[in-house]
């Protein structure tokens, strides 16, 4: 069966301080993976795409990196603000389904503090 | 432009009610979709419509109906709740097809409904 693995499930970190999100993934062959970013309570706001061909992919702070060959995505967010207190799930999209069957990550829990 | 929208927010359900949720989108999205989100686990699809009057299950399709009453409309319909059915659900939509850089469009997601079946 498909699937994503994410790490940590959870993140604390003062607010100015980088970190760094995993994605493990076994989908394959795989169209593209996705960042999305979901606040407390709201619905997942896409952060980066980038296909299988594509190493890095930046939105701002956010910063993805691909690895097909390891198959494994991180996210690096720098100079976190109190506002990229959410939840941040990797999404992949396998070549078959059209777009319509993504994978979905558990996510990574992220609450930045003063 | 509101983009996805879903009705009601929040709903408590006896078991063995039924009741639809409503979705709308504005984008003039082709494709619409269904997933249900649970704690611990990732988003799961349970039902999708690639195009106006098509509809298709997902991975988790029993105990939902859907109709695709229009291109902007996709209602989920449970016909006779159960507690195994308590979750958040979400309703998103995309362009179908892919973008100049070969894939897919990205999906745009609702704000959710969180529904409790008691």
């Amino acid at each position: 069966k498909n699937q994503v693995e994410q790490s940590p499930q959870s993140l604390i970190i003062l607010e100015g301080k980088n970190c760094t999100l995993q994605c493990n993934y076994t989908v394959s062959p795989f169209s593209n993976l996705r960042w999305y970013k979901q606040d407390t309570g709201r619905g997942p706001v896409s952060l980066t795409i980038m296909t299988f061909s594509e190493n890095t992919k930046s939105n701002g702070r956010y910063t993805a990196t691909l690895d097909a060959d390891t198959k494994q995505s991180s996210l690096h967010i720098t100079a976190s603000q109190l506002s990229d207190s959410a939840s941040y799930i990797c999404v992949v999209s396998p070549l078959s389904g059209g777009g319509n069957k993504l994978t979905f990550g558990t996510g990574t829990q992220l609450k930045v503090e003063l | 432009n509101a983009g996805v929208t879903q009705t009601p927010k929040f709903q408590v359900l006896k078991t063995g009610q039924s009741m639809t949720l409503q979705c709308a989108q504005d984008m003039n999205h082709n494709s619409m979709y269904w997933y249900r989100q649970d704690p611990g686990m990732g988003l799961r699809l349970i039902y999708y419509s690639a195009s106006e009057g098509t509809t298709d299950k997902g991975e988790v399709p029993n105990g939902y109906n859907v109709s695709r009453l229009n291109k902007r409309e996709f209602s989920l319909r449970l016909e006779s709740a159960a507690p195994s059915q308590t979750s958040v659900y979400f309703c998103a939509s995309r362009t179908k097809g892919l973008s100049s850089g070969g894939s897919p469009y990205e999906q745009y997601f609702g704000p959710g409904t969180r529904l409790t079946v008691t």
